[in-house]
């Protein structure tokens, strides 16, 4: 089944507590992207990935980092999470190509509080 | 002013009736149109894209694009209890590498 996987579904930390969010998909898809999703906020950008080791701001980048070393793979790493982190986090993939970084495949969701 | 605009509603409509939905964007060189589907608790779901000018129609679905006026619209026709959600227009740049959701319109359908 064609899919994208985020782990974990949940998790609740402390401030400063490192922390990584998972991302992979078996779609062998090149595009992968990161959001967060708030209330009055909508989705916003954190981070995306053209292709293995490319790597882009969106428009939150602050706070977060991400890495790509495999095509399936996409994490996301707080290294000294805030309260201000605490949201629902979207990892989405996409086949690359002129305007099919728009066709997004969404995974499931994190849902992450920061205390 | 927000990139990528919709009203956030809720655009309550009864069972049968057109939904229709609208979506501003400021950036003249947008290259392509998304509509997704977000139930409750779930995350977003494609269901149109449109390139051009004029209208898509999929199935119950018809997108709409003016790109003179930057606007893209969403009409759900025969709207049926389970359209009830909200549904976010997103527009990529001229690059095609980054995708600017709106705050999403919520649709309630009413039996």
């Amino acid at each position: 089944e064609a899919q994208v996987t985020q782990n974990p579904r949940y998790l609740i930390t402390v401030t400063g507590k490192k922390l990584t969010v998972t991302c992979s998909q078996n779609m062998n898809h090149e595009y992968m992207s990161w959001y967060r999703q708030d209330p009055g906020l909508g989705l916003r950008q954190i981070y995306y990935s053209m292709n293995v080791e490319v790597t882009d701001k969106g428009d939150v980048p602050e706070g977060y980092k991400v890495s790509r070393k495999e095509k399936r793979n996409f994490p996301l790493i707080l290294e000294s999470p805030s309260p201000n982190q605490t949201s629902l986090y979207f990892c989405a993939s996409s086949f690359k190509g002129q305007g099919n970084t728009g066709e997004l495949f969404f995974g499931e969701g994190s849902r992450l509080t920061v205390l | 002013q927000k990139e990528v605009e919709q009203n956030s509603g809720p655009l309550s409509v009864p069972e049968g009736a057109i939904a229709s939905l609208n979506c501003t964007y400021s950036d003249r060189v947008s290259q392509s149109f998304f509509w997704y589907r977000q139930y409750s608790g779930k995350s977003p779901e494609l269901i149109m894209s449109i390139y051009s000018n004029g209208d898509k129609e999929d199935g119950r679905f018809t997108a709409q694009l003016n790109k003179a006026s930057q606007y893209v619209s969403l009409l759900i026709r025969d709207s049926q209890p389970s359209d009830s959600a909200t549904y976010l227009c997103a527009v990529t740049g001229a690059a095609g590498n980054k995708l600017t959701f709106g705050g999403g319109t919520r649709v309630l359908v009413k039996p």
